[in-house]
């Protein structure tokens, strides 16, 4: 249990579906982040959220669209999806945004684009 | 642009000591990370290293020098468990909240 949940652990959709991801912290964080992890490359910080309100935009494009409704949760919205994005895509949380915090990941999200 | 570099794949054997370079060129520097992730699993903290120097925690250890863009992660008694993903990952010392990170270390633990 690594105190950040995420759901569905896998979704397979096509181009033109929409879903979406969400993301669960019980630990009393106030900041909370999307990262992109595809194979043989680093992980891609995507979003960053601090006490609900986004800080970060990493030049994601528009068919990624985050959602915070609470510093508890965080949703990541799909839309006309490309294959390219077939990757892990994994929620993080931390106690602030300062990146000497350590950051709990989540087990990710295996998402498949056909 | 900002670039990491690690050794892509490390093997050692049960219960030896085995040492992941990270050397990194970012635009500014405030710490560096070390995570640990298994297959299928999620990335878990293991250290930070804000000042040069060695921090030890248990088995692990991990060392910073910033005059050389360079840290490493030192395992020692290595355990079949340790076999795993590797990543270093730099706070960039600037307004935003990016950590940036390494694209791994894969490191078999052979008995």
């Amino acid at each position: 249990e690594t105190g950040v949940t995420q759901t569905p652990r896998h979704l397979v959709m096509g181009m033109t579906n929409k879903k979406s991801l969400k993301c669960e912290q019980h630990l009393g964080h106030n900041a909370m982040y999307w990262y992109k992890q595809s194979a043989k490359k680093p992980l891609e910080l995507m979003f960053v959220y601090n006490f609900k309100e986004q800080t970060e935009n990493n030049s994601v494009p528009s068919r990624f669209s985050p959602e915070c409704p609470n510093s508890s949760h965080l949703f990541l919205h799909l839309h006309t999806l490309q294959p390219e994005d077939s990757a892990l895509y994994l929620c993080a949380s931390s106690p602030m945004p300062d990146g000497n915090q350590p950051q709990h990941f989540g087990d990710g999200t295996r998402l498949s684009i056909l | 642009g900002q670039s990491l570099e690690q050794p892509s794949e490390v093997t050692a054997v049960e219960g030896a000591i085995v040492q992941i370079n990270c050397t990194y060129q970012t635009s500014g520097f405030y710490g560096l990370s070390w995570y640990q992730q298994h297959d299928g699993g999620a990335p878990t903290f293991l250290s930070y290293n804000g000042l040069d120097g060695l921090e030890e925690t248990g088995r692990f250890s991990s060392f910073l020098s910033r005059s050389d863009s360079y840290g490493y992660l030192l395992l020692q008694e290595l355990q079949m468990k340790d076999s795993a993903s590797y990543f270093c990952a730099v706070r960039l010392a600037d307004s935003s909240y990016k950590l940036i990170f390494g694209s791994g270390t894969r490191l078999l633990v052979r008995p």
